[in-house]
């Protein structure tokens, strides 16, 4: 069964920092793209970073480029997110999920972690 | 940057079909993914490249493409069906993937 755990939320203060890990088991890891998405408090999803299989290419929202870094260990199975420069506007949960695909992109994601939730406060 | 819309919610009788409607420009060339994400769970995948549902999601779950407008399609609506759903595309000028807003469905 592929399963996707995610870890290392928490309560961080604004300009601080943050890495999330993302656990994950039943599947070839380093053969499928993953991504990073989060859901603010009552809001929508939205898309934050992926990674190819390799972890040789990287893609980042807008908002989130230069403060946050993706990165993937395929020799432990887990993927991760460094998050710089935190605002109060990221507080959201984070989930990881696994790409149909080595390559990132038009692939649909399936399954998808349960996240963990990050809030940023002073 | 790429926008998809969708209504922000939808309502049904249970034993009714939902349409849930998911619309942009040049949609048409992109394929479209939809995720159903009940309260206080992570979202689920529910129909893959416009119409293929994966295993395990029930045949009532349909989706269509024309145009510039998907349709996610529920037939037989059971309270169960109530959530949150997003369409997914990716925007191959950003290299971004994009989500729609979301579209809640209550069930009557």
């Amino acid at each position: 069964e592929v399963q996707l755990v995610e870890s290392g939320g928490g309560l961080v203060q604004p300009g601080g920092s943050l890495r999330l890990s993302c656990a994950a088991s039943g599947f070839t890891f380093s053969s499928y793209a993953m991504t990073w998405v989060r859901q603010a408090p009552g809001k929508g999803l939205e898309w934050v970073s992926g990674v190819s299989g390799s972890g040789a290419i990287t893609y980042y929202a807008d908002s989130m480029k230069g403060r946050f870094a993706i990165s993937r260990d395929n020799s432990k199975d887990t993927l991760y997110l460094q998050m710089n420069s935190l605002r109060a506007e990221d507080t959201a949960i984070y989930y990881c999920a696994k790409s149909a695909a080595y390559s990132f992109g038009s692939d649909y994601f399936d399954p998808w972690g349960q996240g963990t939730l990050v809030t940023v406060s002073s | 940057s790429y926008v998809v819309t969708q209504p922000p919610s939808v309502s049904v009788a249970p034993g009714k079909t939902a349409r849930i409607t998911c619309g942009g420009n040049n949609l048409g060339t992109k394929s479209v993914h939809w995720l159903q994400q009940k309260p206080g769970q992570a979202p689920v995948l529910v129909i893959f490249y416009d119409s293929d549902r994966p295993s395990g999601i029930p045949e009532r779950f349909s989706g269509s493409h024309s145009g510039n407008t998907a349709t996610l399609t529920i037939s037989r609506v059971e309270s169960g069906d109530e959530a949150d759903y997003y369409c997914q595309v990716w925007d191959s000028s950003s290299d971004h993937v994009v989500f729609g807003g979301g579209t809640k469905l209550t069930v009557l």
